[in-house]
């Protein structure tokens, strides 16, 4: 099956720093990748739709200088995270749409802890 | 308002037993709803997608109902396991490229 795979696994970073989470789909390209936010006990909150070679797509209320998001190559998605704060702190998870019968394939997560 | 909502954030129930989740949404009209089951610390992962014109899915153990006049789907799960144990989590299709909106997910525990 399509397998999706997000680095770092975690993170832990002081406030004020940026960082980056990479999103790559290992066996199958994927035209569009979404970025969504979890917080413990809630449910995923989509951020970002991203089609590669085009600006991403934020939804209402994400800031889009604060969480960047690069789409390079059809297997690869970038969410970096700017002057992160500890509000920031969640599990980020990035999905890719294969393009057949509207499934979309989830990457393990990335678990964001700012200091 | 949009919502989505599933009836209740754990379920315990006795191995062997059918587990039967609840999702209802209102003021949307999805073209597709989908399943996901997701363990703690981990990404979700596609269980099933059912459409608009679809009353009933099967794969293995699970069934999954949609009912578009209720805006309901029902999701079953025959014969658990303690390894069923998980959140389980609806999806709506809810616009362009393929995005979805989920729901906060129920908390299945299967006990031995």
């Amino acid at each position: 099956g399509a397998v999706v795979s997000q680095h770092p696994s975690w993170v832990i970073c002081k406030s004020g720093t940026s960082v980056k989470i990479e999103c790559r789909s290992l066996d199958f390209q994927a035209t569009t990748m979404f970025w969504y936010r979890q917080f413990p006990k809630q449910s995923l909150m989509l951020m970002a739709t991203s089609n590669e070679g085009s600006k991403a797509t934020y939804e209402q209320g994400v800031e889009k200088d604060k969480f960047l998001i690069n789409h390079a190559s059809l297997t690869l998605s970038t969410l970096t995270v700017t002057s992160a704060h500890p509000e920031d702190s969640s599990f980020y998870i990035c999905s890719a749409d294969a393009g057949f019968y509207n499934e979309q394939f989830f990457g393990p997560g990335t678990r964001l802890t700012v200091l | 308002s949009q919502k989505i909502e599933q009836n209740s954030e754990a379920l315990n129930i006795q191995e062997g037993k059918t587990a039967t989740l609840t999702c209802n949404y209102t003021n949307y009209s999805p073209a597709y709803l989908q399943w996901y089951r997701q363990d703690p610390g981990r990404g979700p992962v596609f269980l099933l997608l059912i459409r608009e014109n679809e009353k009933e899915k099967r794969k293995e153990r699970l069934k999954v109902t949609f009912d578009t006049t209720l805006k309901q789907s029902l999701f079953h799960i025959t014969a658990s396991q303690p390894a069923d144990s998980a959140t389980y989590l609806c999806a709506l299709e809810t616009g362009a490229n393929s995005k979805l909106t989920f729901g906060k997910g129920i908390t299945l525990s299967v006990r031995p």
